[in-house]
């Protein structure tokens, strides 16, 4: 079955400086990668996705690339803000005949210091 | 939280005793999901529905059942809980009209087993 590594497990980045999360999957039928924001005693936020047919995507100032002939996709976070300071887990989907089975990362656990 | 409510949000049993939890939606989306959420292992699926009656196993799904006998709650049960069904579980949805990959979560439930 699908499995997913998320690196790294903790992350500590100055406020304005970018912040990069990796994660590699094993299944290459995976085709819809979200990622997914998670402050302290809520439940994961969706922020951002990317689907097999497209190498990267923006939205403002986060942007998520995948490659899939190596099977990883990236989380870049740009000009970081103390607001950013979360948990964020990257997940990958195969899609099954009634569903999609989200398999995810172990999480990033990031701290942007003012 | 995607419009979806969970109940109740924490709660502390006995190993033996059985729990429910719910999670409940007032929008009709069709695709139900039930994760639990442990230390060092990201998000798991327990199970999932994709409409009233149809239910389905994820990966983590012994020691749990589920119903949805109408489109608004999805049932998650714990016949006898033990030490090792402690967690957060997180329910999710699918908006109608969105490709059901894309997944919605609410705020989730809390629970300890003694």
């Amino acid at each position: 079955g699908e499995n997913v590594e998320q690196h790294p497990s903790t992350l500590s980045v100055q406020e304005g400086d970018s912040a990069v999360i990796k994660c590699t999957y094993s299944d290459s039928a995976s085709n819809y990668f979200p990622w997914y924001k998670q402050e302290l005693g809520k439940g994961p936020q969706l922020i951002i996705d990317i689907r097999s047919n497209v190498g990267e995507k923006k939205d403002q100032r986060i942007a998520v690339t995948l490659n899939k002939t190596a099977k990883h996709f990236s989380l870049h976070i740009t000009e970081t803000q103390p607001e950013d300071s979360a948990v964020y887990f990257c997940a990958a989907t195969v899609t099954y005949n009634q569903g999609g089975k989200l398999i995810f990362g172990q999480g990033t656990e990031l701290s942007v210091k003012p | 939280d995607a419009g979806i409510t969970q109940s109740p949000r924490h709660k502390v049993t006995e190993t033996g005793t059985p729990v429910t939890l719910r999670c409940h939606q007032t929008e009709n989306h069709r695709y139900m999901y039930w994760y639990r959420q442990d230390p060092g292992h990201g998000l798991r699926l327990i199970h999932y529905s994709y409409g009233v009656k149809d239910t389905d196993k994820g990966e983590v799904s012994d020691g749990y059942s589920v119903s949805r006998s109408k489109t608004e709650d999805f049932l998650l049960t714990l016949e006898s809980a033990t030490s090792s069904q402690t967690s957060v579980y997180f329910c999710a949805i699918t908006p109608s009209g969105r490709d059901y990959n894309e997944q919605f979560f609410g705020p989730g439930t809390r629970l300890t087993v003694l």
